[in-house]
């Protein structure tokens, strides 16, 4: 049973193009992270959001947590190659003390100059 | 200021033999996670220590594999009797308060069991 789903698996636009990836869960999340993966590397955090309808951006990317913590999306505006790679959201449940993050199975984008 | 180390980069070992997998975290964290990522898979979580201590190991396999954060040094994970199936790239991470507002990764252990 994967616990966060991820939409769309692959995606292939053209540079300059607007996309959304979607990263949805029946569980409720304490917070949520996405990364993003080059081949060969690890991933790198891009944001974490905490609260219900947090909304943040970083440069042409924005990041929405669900109202009901549930579910979050990110949206890349005017893509460009740079941006290639595997998104991926993971979640922290219950106390942040935890520690343990459970991540998405990725999105992997391909943007073609 | 180094980022988390991981190494080596890459790791062939022969059915049953040993692998061990180094993790130094970033300075001043005293969390460390690992996770393992298989081809088209996200990465799934094994264990989260602290110095000396296990705190989660949910993730982990009961049998061969196993992991340590001593006092010092970098935090080992060792799997023993390798398989086939633990062909996979390992990830450490670490933070300096329990993750649940994001780790810093390394760049991984690429294990190759041949």
């Amino acid at each position: 049973t994967q616990l966060l789903e991820q939409s769309p698996q692959f995606l292939s636009i053209q540079e300059g193009e607007n996309l959304t990836v979607y990263c949805n869960s029946s569980s409720v999340f304490s917070s949520l992270q996405w990364y993003r993966q080059e081949p060969g590397e690890g991933p790198v955090l891009l944001v974490t959001v905490v609260t219900g309808g947090e909304v943040k951006k970083l440069k042409r990317l924005t990041f929405q947590f669900g109202d009901a913590r549930k579910d979050s999306s990110l949206h890349i505006t005017a893509a460009q190659p740079g941006d290639t790679g595997l998104y991926l959201c993971a979640g922290a449940r219950g106390s942040s003390n935890t520690g343990k993050l459970i991540f998405g199975q990725g999105t992997t984008l391909q943007v073609k100059p | 200021n180094a980022g988390v180390m991981q190494n080596p980069r890459h790791l062939v070992r022969r059915r049953g033999q040993e692998a061990r997998l180094r993790c130094s975290p970033m300075k001043g964290h005293s969390h460390v996670y690992w996770y393992r990522q298989l081809p088209e898979e996200g990465l799934k979580f094994m264990v989260y220590l602290q110095k000396e201590n296990i705190i989660d190991e949910s993730g982990m396999p009961k049998e061969r594999f196993s992991a340590e954060f001593p006092k010092e040094g970098p935090s080992i994970l060792r799997i023993q009797q390798v398989v086939r199936g633990d062909s996979a790239a390992y990830f450490c991470a670490s933070s300096p308060v329990p993750g649940g507002n994001g780790y810093t990764f390394g760049s991984g252990t690429r294990l190759t069991v041949v």
